[in-house]
């Protein structure tokens, strides 16, 4: 079995500051790992996933992430925000081959003038 | 695509009353989740289909609830008698697993009040 760790549940930010989520994650096989997104009143969406290959990993509206198997950390990294980030961010796991994602609490971004 | 749909976006009913929220998953999918979202237990995954067969169901958390899926294009997830602490938003979820990578789409939830 699979556990993610999101170590704050929120992460207060000015606009334009750099950010960093941290997520770590807890299985005995190997792993994909994804960032979610959820604005207010929607349903989540992918901001990226690493699979495979080089661990930092490009996603959408400029977010980041790097994998780091020796300490099973996914931290999602973005070097400027905007208001518009303002939403709940969830890290996920899954075990390769399987199609169950098994989430993280959620680290709410409020991001200031 | 009109992507994953759910309704009712909103419903509010009383104790005891039966609910039933509906999923129309991507079209070609093969695999449909449903998920329940509260903010003392997070996102918790409550069943899943592949090809229309349950294939685990050890999130239900109780035989109140039941999904069903009839058909590759509409899912069912029922509480009976509902209670209070079923107030969640419920979110359907599905997959293709034939792509790159299963990333699982959602739909945009309902939330649910039992008063």
């Amino acid at each position: 079995a699979q556990s993610v760790t999101q170590l704050d549940s929120q992460v207060p930010v000015f606009e334009e500051a750099p950010v960093e989520l941290r997520c770590n994650y807890s299985s005995s096989v190997s792993v994909y790992l994804f960032w979610y997104v959820q604005y207010p009143n929607q349903g989540l969406q992918l901001l990226l996933k690493y699979l495979s290959g080089s661990t930092l990993v490009k996603g959408i509206n400029g977010f980041e992430a790097e994998f780091n198997k020796s300490q099973t950390s996914f931290h999602l990294r973005k070097p400027s925000v905007h208001i518009s980030d303002t939403a709940e961010y969830f890290c996920a796991v899954s075990a390769t081959g399987y199609s169950t994602l098994t989430f993280g609490k959620g680290t709410m971004l409020l991001v200031s003038p | 695509d009109a992507g994953v749909i759910q309704s009712p976006r909103h419903e509010v009913t009383e104790m005891g009353q039966e609910v039933t929220l509906r999923c129309k998953p991507i079209s070609g999918h093969d695999y449909l989740f449903w998920y329940r979202q509260t903010m003392m237990r997070g996102l918790e995954l409550l069943i899943y289909f592949n090809n229309n067969v349950p294939i685990d169901d050890s999130g239900m958390p109780e035989d109140r609830f039941s999904a069903k899926m009839p058909n590759a294009s509409f899912s069912t997830l029922k509480i009976q008698p509902s209670e209070p602490r079923d107030s969640a938003v419920y979110f359907c979820a599905s997959t293709f697993s034939g792509g790159n990578y299963n990333e699982q789409f959602f739909g945009p939830g309902t939330r649910l009040t039992v008063l």
